[in-house]
């Protein structure tokens, strides 16, 4: 069985600060990782992916995250947050042949002033 | 284009009503979608289409119905509901169904928030 623990549920971070969100997951095969972004009343948008390959994934928006097998993590970077990154961002996993994307509690961050 | 659309945008219904939702893709996608997203939680999935068929039912009550009339098209019929069922209702696409089905990213549409009265 697969699973994503997300253990930070807000962080609060000054505009043009840098920022990490923290992504740990459980799995006994090879995994997928995502990271997805959700606005206020908005469907989920992929923020970016690691499917194989390079360990660090760049994404939109300036977010980068790293694939860290030994440590069982995909955290989430961005070097400098606008208040426009105000959201809630979950990381999910999947694995070839399973239909389910296990998502984690998600991570509200609250970019201020 | 990786977009999913979801018509309609907000919906009210009564315990006694029939209503249905619509999602829409047109990336050739052959896997869809059903979830429900309750506040402050991640989307629980409800059911998976792959290659237009039913693959996945998640234990969901009989109340809700999923149809999919062909491969861009994926519907949500809903029958008396209860005020608990009130959520965002999220459809998604990914590129290939079968055993392939968790190789890829899977697309979001905007949902439609469900109110049930």
């Amino acid at each position: 069985a697969q699973s994503v623990t997300q253990l930070d549920s807000q962080v609060p971070v000054f505009e043009e600060a840098p920022v990490e969100l923290r992504c740990n997951y459980s799995s006994s095969v090879s995994v997928y990782l995502f990271w997805y972004v959700q606005y206020p009343n908005q469907g989920l948008q992929l923020l970016l992916k690691y499917l194989s390959g390079s360990t660090l994934v760049k994404g939109i928006n300036g977010f980068e995250a790293e694939f860290n097998k030994s440590q069982t993590s995909f955290h989430l970077r961005k070097p400098s947050v606008h208040i426009s990154d105000t959201a809630e961002y979950f990381c999910a996993v999947t694995s070839y042949s399973s239909y389910k994307l296990i998502f984690g509690s998600g991570t509200r961050l609250l970019v201020r002033p | 284009d990786t977009e999913v659309t979801q018509t309609p945008k907000h919906l009210v219904m009564g315990m006694t009503n029939k209503k249905s939702l619509k999602c829409e893709q047109h990336m050739g996608h052959r896997a869809m979608y059903w979830y429900k997203q309750k506040a402050k939680k991640p989307p629980e999935l409800m059911f998976v289409y792959s290659y237009e068929k039913l693959s996945i039912n998640e234990s969901v009550p009989s109340r809700f119905s999923p149809e999919c009339p062909n491969s861009s098209l994926l519907n949500l019929h809903l029958h008396a509901l209860q005020p608990e069922d009130s959520a965002l209702y999220l459809c998604a696409s990914s590129p290939l169904g079968g055993r392939a089905l968790g190789t890829y990213e899977q697309y979001f549409g905007p949902g439609t928030r469900l109110t049930v009265t």
